[in-house]
């Protein structure tokens, strides 16, 4: 039973457009939603969240939008560059049995081409 | 200036053979994690420690135990790997859990069951 699913294992966007990552979640108790990236080799990194509460975040070229009535978040990298390149995690957060239950997507593949 | 650092990167073992695998932390934070990811699968969390309260998934499998001795570091133990438990190992910090909380990550262990 998937919570968060990241429907596309890659995506491959020309350098200086824009990459959007999609991810769905099937919880409506998750209250915040992150966004990491990973490089080969290397753990994943906090890249930018939102809270439930929001609809847009932005920081930079990063962008995270949220549509809760769709159940649907989706991370805009404008404009792509090549260090962009990496595997992006959509990760949900719910508290939960006493906890904060963080889940995560399987991931998506962004290759950014010269 | 590593903060969250994985010993070894690579892990060759024995099936059945049991293996201990090592995070330490410079952050100071109060909770630390071990996720175990599969290729192209989401990072599966397997226990954390809030302090020195130890937190089981209810799906973790009794094969794998977890130790904190002080606030630094943090082990896994497998008891008796299975060619199954073949996986990167993901250790993780967070200040203190919350469900916005960024969490940072080393690098891993891979972990390779002969």
């Amino acid at each position: 039973d998937q919570q968060v699913k990241q429907n596309s294992p890659s995506l491959s966007v020309q350098e200086g457009r824009i990459s959007i990552l999609n991810c769905d979640y099937t919880n409506s108790m998750f209250d915040y939603f992150l966004w990491y990236k990973k490089y080969p080799a290397e753990g994943p990194t906090f890249l930018i969240s939102i809270s439930s509460i929001k609809d847009k975040n932005e920081d930079g070229r990063f962008t995270v939008f949220l549509n809760k009535s769709a159940k649907h978040l989706s991370l805009h990298i404008v404009p792509s560059q090549p260090g962009d390149s990496a595997v992006y995690f959509c990760a949900a957060s719910a508290y939960m049995d006493s906890n904060y239950q963080l889940i995560w997507g399987a991931g998506t593949k962004l290759i950014i081409k010269p | 200036d590593a903060m969250v650092i994985q010993n070894p990167r690579y892990q060759v073992t024995q099936f059945g053979k049991p293996v201990t695998l090592s995070c330490s932390q410079t952050l100071n934070h109060n909770v630390m994690y071990w996720y175990q990811q599969k290729s192209s699968q989401a990072p599966k969390l397997l226990f954390h420690y809030y302090d020195k309260d130890f937190n089981n998934e209810a799906d973790t499998p009794d094969n794998f135990q977890s130790r904190r001795p002080n606030t630094s570091f943090c082990f896994l133990d497998i008891r008796s790997p299975g060619l199954g438990d073949a996986a990167m190992y993901l250790c993780a910090t967070s200040r203190d859990g919350g469900g916005n909380t960024e969490a940072f990550f080393g690098q891993g262990t891979r972990l390779t069951v002969v």
